[in-house]
């Protein structure tokens, strides 16, 4: 089966700087790569997603590249801000079956 | 704008005892899920469910896991027997008129089993 991998698990950035967090994927089936972010408390929150027939794919501060090649995507935060930090979490599906990578705790420090 | 939403937020077992978890998916969305996180592990599939039926399911989800949409409106996983391994949080999801629509999650239900 599927299986995604992360990294870096935790990472802590300065307000203003650009937050960059990568996954593999091992199912060359896998067609949909969403990314979550999760805050203290609450669900995982969609914030972007990204099909295979793209390579990139921006929404105002976020963007996620994919690398169908090597199987890698990234999830991309520029001009980081202090509401920025959460658990972000990739994921990768073939189907409806979503299968996660481990999370990143991103911390923006002021 | 419409959630996911999941009862209760707690809930706290004795070992060998049956839970139902309730979830109420977005209204019109066809397709729910239920999945899990271990503290300090991913979240993991457990089931996808369809058209009144189970779609697909992970190795997790055996006999002592089932699932149910009793009305129009509500989807329940139920433990038959919980073990303390059970104790997880547990999260429900839907999505719309596609088995590749983005799938929305609720606020999830913190299972401790004792």
């Amino acid at each position: 089966g599927e299986n995604v991998e992360q990294h870096p698990s935790t990472l802590s950035v300065q307000e203003g700087d650009s937050a960059v967090i990568k996954c593999t994927y091992s199912d060359s089936a896998s067609n949909y790569f969403p990314w979550y972010k999760q805050e203290l408390g609450k669900g995982p929150q969609l914030i972007i997603d990204i099909r295979s027939n793209v390579g990139e794919k921006k929404d105002q501060r976020i963007a996620v590249t994919l690398n169908k090649t090597a199987k890698h995507f990234s999830l991309h935060i520029t001009e980081t801000q202090p509401e920025d930090s959460a658990v972000y979490f990739c994921a990768g599906a073939a189907g409806n079956k979503l299968t996660f990578g481990g999370g990143t705790r991103v911390l923006v420090k002021p | 704008e419409p959630e996911v939403t999941q009862t209760p937020s707690h809930q706290v077992t004795q070992m060998g005892q049956e839970v139902i978890l309730r979830c109420v998916p977005i209204s019109n969305h066809l397709y729910f899920y239920w999945y899990r996180q271990i503290l300090g592990q991913k979240v993991e599939f457990l089931v996808s469910f369809y058209n009144n039926e189970i779609s697909e399911k992970s190795e997790i989800f055996d006999d002592q896991f089932s699932v149910e949409r009793p009305d129009g409106s509500n989807f329940t996983l139920k433990i038959r027997s919980t073990k303390l391994e059970d104790s997880a949080m547990y999260f429900c999801a839907s999505s719309g008129w596609s088995s590749t629509d983005t799938q929305y999650f609720g606020p999830g239900t913190r299972l401790t089993v004792l």
